[in-house]
Order: C-alpha cells, then structure tokens, then sequence
C-alpha cells in the first residue's frame, strides 16, 4: 500500500517559470491537502479538496492552483514562480472515521525558485 | 480562530531523561488534538490524537500527552529519552465542527544526547 505519492521530490525553477506539483493516494480518501513547510512557520494550508471537483482554499492559496479531477489525484500548479514559493510542499489525504481524520502525508517535495 | 503555539523551536535532553514538548492552542469549539513527528527528510506521521474520549492519550514509540481544557494544553511526554526520538514535532488542533481545516504549531526539534 503505497499510500500518499508526491513527484517530483526535488525541482529547481527558474522565476517565472511554471510546473505541476502530483500528489496520488490510494487509499480512497475523500479528502485532500497541499501544504507547504517553511523553517520555523509550521505547515500552511494552501488549498484542499472534499470530493473529485471540489476544492477549496486555504490559508495561503496566491500563486497557485488546484483541479481534482479524480479521487486519486490532487496536482498543485505554480503559475509563475517567484522566489517567495521557495518551500517543502507535503500533499496528505484523509477520510473521516469516528469524527476524528488523520492526515496520511507524502515524503514531500522540495521547490527551489532562483 | 484557531491557533496553536509550541513553546521552544529546540529542546535538547540527554538519552534516558524525560522528554516535555509543550503545546497550548486556542479554540472556540471542542477541539481535535494531534501530534505529529517529522524525521529528517519525510513526510510528517501521527504519533498520537486526542478525540474527547480520554484526557490522556497514549500513542507510539511510548509517548504521550494530557488534554487539560483549564490550561488548555496538550503537552507531549515521553520518561526516557532514546537517540532515535531525535526529530521535529508539530502540534495540531481542528475544530471539531470542521473536517478540513487543521491548523499546525511552528514545531518543536528535539536533540538527544547521547
């Protein structure tokens, strides 16, 4: 059981460039978040997903964008890369059991704007 | 609002003494209490939640932590110390009324010494 897959685990970018971020889980959760982890911050919520076509945003959505087009998948699409969107990016799932969901986080993924 | 705050980004102990990772939050409802752990270059897992059915909960690799509503704290132990707890610990609160929106502390790394 694989659980939460990110790729890619390190990316460097160029500012103003653009990329997608993959997150797939199989475990059938219904809930989805991106993260992003910065030194000494915490984890922020960026945006996350209820339900295939419905997302929502989180604490810190400029700059990026979501689609879940699938339970499975969760991509998270940097537009125009600045160097402020430097971070770890942790996508994780969770389903709803006894009131009480767990996070089930990816290894997590190391973005570089230069 | 929800807010979660750790006391001390780096606490250091010597192996086989007691570990006291501190964690206050603040919420307007009954909250849902985590406690995550990040080893060097991973994704964050669940060491132990607090869901309202006991004040202390007993989670893995032999720690702990006691929800107190009048301090409103939930402080994670351990009594002996091993080289392998070395690692960051994030506290988590999420409103009981509300699946999606976890909120993090800054962190806590922890060194043991040999």
């Amino acid at each position: 059981n694989a659980g939460v897959t990110q790729t890619p685990k390190f990316r460097i970018l160029k500012i103003g460039q653009s990329m997608t971020l993959q997150c797939t889980q199989d475990m059938n959760h219904n809930y989805m978040y991106w993260y992003r982890q910065d030194p000494g911050m915490g984890l922020k919520l960026i945006y996350y997903s209820v339900g295939a076509g419905i997302t929502d945003k989180g604490e810190v959505p400029n700059g990026y964008n979501v689609s879940r087009s699938t339970t499975e998948d969760f991509p998270l699409r940097l537009e125009l890369a600045a160097p402020s969107q430097t971070s770890v990016y942790f996508c994780a799932s969770s389903d709803v059991i006894s009131g009480a969901n767990v996070l089930t986080f990816g290894a997590g993924s190391r973005l570089t704007v230069l | 609002a929800q807010s979660v705050t750790q006391l001390g980004s780096h606490v250091s102990v010597s192996e086989g003494a007691l570990v006291l990772l501190r964690c206050n939050y603040s919420s307007s409802v009954p909250p849902y209490l985590f406690w995550y752990v990040q080893y060097p270059n991973q994704g964050l897992q669940l060491l132990l939640k607090y869901t309202s059915a006991a004040t202390l909960v007993k989670g893995i690799n032999g720690f702990e932590a006691e929800f107190k509503k009048s301090e409103t704290s939930f402080h994670l132990t351990k009594p002996s110390a091993h080289m392998s707890d070395a690692a960051e610990y994030f506290c988590a609160v999420r409103r009981g009324d509300n699946f999606n929106k976890f909120y993090f502390g800054s962190g806590t790394k922890l060194n043991v010494k040999p």
